[in-house]
């Protein structure tokens, strides 16, 4: 049984303040990566994707991906009150074109 | 500019009885998916599709079937409802798949079975 694994939180960030999100997954095979944010009672929208290993920055957004141990991390800079959402971590399955999500970690920016 | 298109949004059942969620896209993409999304909970794949004509089983099929007669089009049925089926459900394209081509979503239907 494939997995992906987040931490669920809450996640308490003081406004201006970097969030650390961090996310495992179990299938070694695996390419791409999805980071995506969902606000309370709405639909998952994308962040940013990854799929080479090292960092991608993306305005305020960098992923970081280390294929050898199997994780993939988003940090938030200057963290604002409208970043206080659920992150969703998702992995690919390149073969059969499925996506498989993380439960989420929340993350409360506190002013 | 309407994307993925998912109706009802809000729907109550009775316990035994059957809905179709719509749901329809026009971005022309080849795939396409549901999820349903417990309270707390990731999304759950129930059923996806690869094409027109095309389905297969996600992780929790029970309960559910699909079809997929067009490109645009994939409904999502459930028969004789049960209250483990209250939850919110997305539905969601995908250009191709393979790669970094991302997952667009609906808006979600809220269903509670009663």
């Amino acid at each position: 049984q494939k997995e992906v694994e987040q931490n669920s939180g809450p996640l308490s960030v003081p406004e201006g303040a970097i969030a650390s999100l961090n996310c495992t997954y179990s299938d070694r095979g695996s390419q791409s990566f999805f980071w995506y944010r969902q606000y309370s009672g709405k639909s998952p929208e994308l962040i940013m994707f990854i799929y080479s290993n090292g960092d991608k920055e993306d305005g305020r957004f960098t992923a970081q991906l280390n294929k050898a141990s199997q994780y993939v991390s988003l940090l938030i800079r200057d963290s604002q009150p409208s970043d206080s959402a659920t992150y969703l971590c998702a992995v690919k399955d390149d073969s059969w074109g499925k996506f498989q999500f993380g439960a989420g970690t929340q993350v409360v920016v506190t002013p | 500019n309407a994307g993925v298109t998912q109706t009802p949004k809000f729907r109550i059942l009775k316990i035994g009885q059957s809905m179709t969620l719509q749901c329809t896209q026009d971005m022309n993409h080849n795939y396409m998916y549901w999820y349903r999304q417990d309270p707390g909970m990731g999304l759950k794949l129930i059923y996806y599709s690869v094409g027109a004509g095309i389905t297969d089983k996600g992780e929790v099929p029970n309960g559910y079937n699909v079809s997929r007669s067009t490109t645009e089009d994939f409904p999502l049925r459930l028969e004789l409802a049960a209250p483990s089926q209250t939850s919110v459900y997305f539905c969601a394209s995908s250009r191709t798949g393979g790669g970094n081509t991302e997952a667009f979503f609906g808006q979600g239907t809220r269903l509670t079975v009663v």
